[in-house]
């Protein structure tokens, strides 16, 4: 595709459910990053694949966060046992590279725990 | 930890006025800044970018101003047009650590009156 699409736009979970974060970054690209932007602010860091690798995943703010990228294109972040603090937009983004190329943001999944 | 500081948290300014946003950083070993627009269900997209051994970048309308010593850079739009109605953030990252992995502030609602 021509940029970076996530899915769904939007999701609704109750409480205590688990939810599935879809992202297909843009073909070719070979890092990819997942942020959590909170109502307001900036978008803040959660993990970094290369390829397949998970080379960092310092940002993920508990144990219920796990992200995975299992042939080096698509990636999915799950959230088990959703609270309503985990209420945010999840934003992925890819590059062609490393550290010298530019990130592509998709345009998020909004996630709304009731 | 908030390593990026940013200000005003929102700014309205006269169509063909200047916008001027800031933002301050703590950490020395960023090498890379850029500035991210921001629309109501959209991800942020680049806009401008710069690195520490340049003072100033322009391109169109816009223009990075850097004060390496001060640990500080600013955005600056001249001539804001109502389009460019939109949430402005900075961001940093350390680009010669092998991946963009990018610290944002928390971000400017830019409001542009007709």
């Amino acid at each position: 595709g021509a940029g970076v699409s996530q899915s769904p736009r939007y999701k609704v979970a109750k409480r205590g459910q688990d939810v599935a974060l879809r992202c297909d970054p843009i073909s070719g690209h070979v890092s990819l990053f997942w942020y959590q932007q909170a109502l307001g602010q900036g978008p803040e860091f959660l993990t970094y694949f290369q390829n397949e690798a998970q080379l960092d995943k310092s940002g993920l703010p508990s144990d219920r966060f796990f992200a995975e990228r299992p042939e080096g294109s698509v990636s999915t972040l799950k959230i088990q046992r959703t609270q309503q603090e985990d209420s945010a937009v999840y934003l992925c983004a890819s590059s062609f590279s490393g550290g010298n190329t530019e990130a592509f943001f998709g345009q998020g999944t909004r996630l709304t725990v009731v | 930890q908030q390593q990026v500081k940013q200000s005003p948290q929102s700014l309205i300014v006269q169509k063909g006025g200047i916008s001027i946003i800031n933002c301050a950083y703590e950490n020395t070993a960023f090498d890379y800044f850029p500035w991210y627009q921001q629309f109501p269900g959209k991800g942020p997209a680049l806009l401008i970018a710069i690195r520490p051994d340049v003072s100033e970048k322009k391109e169109g309308r816009f223009t990075i101003s850097f004060n390496k010593s001060a640990k500080q850079f600013s955005l600056h739009i001249m001539d804001s047009q109502p389009g460019d109605s939109a949430t402005y953030f900075c961001a940093a990252s350390r680009r010669g650590g092998g991946y963009n992995k990018l610290i944002f502030g928390a971000g400017t609602r830019l409001a542009v009156h007709p």
